[in-house]
């Protein structure tokens, strides 16, 4: 059974532009959560979706958006990025059949640079 | 909100020894679970053990054991017979049952260990 999938493992951009990540759950996973990690700041929750909808939202700005597919895949968008938008951004996938303690697989991440 | 606190940067263990990692969190919730993941050079984070707040016997999973102690908002990982593969950077992580059916983790800010031969 193939983990989660993140394209592409490394992005190099520049401050203004924006960029997309792409997230490929394991199969039958229905809920799919972003996360950002930084030396500074250390693992910070972006946002979560389950069918297609937002369920949580972490404390970023606007300019980071998200969305779920109907096939569980999960993009999230960064919009006029900034130097501090460098970071490892993670994406984990769940069954999520409805307990708490539901197990979180993670992807190895997109590791993007803003220049 | 809830925190989660690893004090200890750094630690370093040799080879077949044992090592404790300590982790503790601030919340005001009677239930909740814990875990700890681990975070190897491949950056994939990889869960290693999950502790349920409601539960009293510490969680084990072969050579990693909890001692979780809620009253103290403690949870510490134990690592027998230390392996070269363990080194990696481990971190806590606290989830509320109280978010809407949210999986939202709240993250310390890791602890690198190394295993040294």
């Amino acid at each position: 059974k193939a983990g989660v999938t993140q394209t592409p493992r490394y992005l190099i951009k520049t401050r203004g532009q924006q960029v997309t990540l792409s997230c490929s759950p394991i199969s039958g996973h229905r809920s799919v959560s972003w996360y950002q990690q930084t030396p500074g700041q250390g693992l910070q929750f972006l946002f979560e979706y389950f069918s297609e909808t937002q369920r949580n939202k972490g404390n970023f700005p606007g300019r980071f958006s998200g969305r779920q597919f109907s096939n569980s895949r999960s993009e999230m968008n960064v919009s006029t990025l900034e130097l501090g938008d460098s970071a490892l951004y993670l994406c984990a996938s769940s069954l999520d059949v409805g307990g708490a303690g539901e197990k979180l697989f993670f992807g190895s991440g997109t590791q993007l640079s803003v220049l | 909100a809830q925190t989660v606190t690893q004090s200890q940067p750094e630690m370093s263990v040799q080879e077949a020894e044992t090592v404790t990692l300590s982790c503790t969190y601030d919340t005001s919730e009677s239930d909740y679970y814990l875990f700890w993941y681990k975070q190897p050079p491949s950056r994939q984070m990889i869960l290693v053990i999950r502790q349920e707040a409601y539960k009293q016997q510490n969680a084990t999973e072969n050579r990693f054991s909890v001692n979780f102690q809620k009253a103290a908002k403690s949870f510490s990982l134990k690592i027998s017979d230390s392996q070269l593969g363990d080194a990696a950077m481990y971190f806590c992580a606290y989830r509320s049952v109280r978010q809407g059916g949210s999986e939202k983790l709240v993250f310390g800010k890791g602890m690198k260990l190394t295993v040294n031969p």
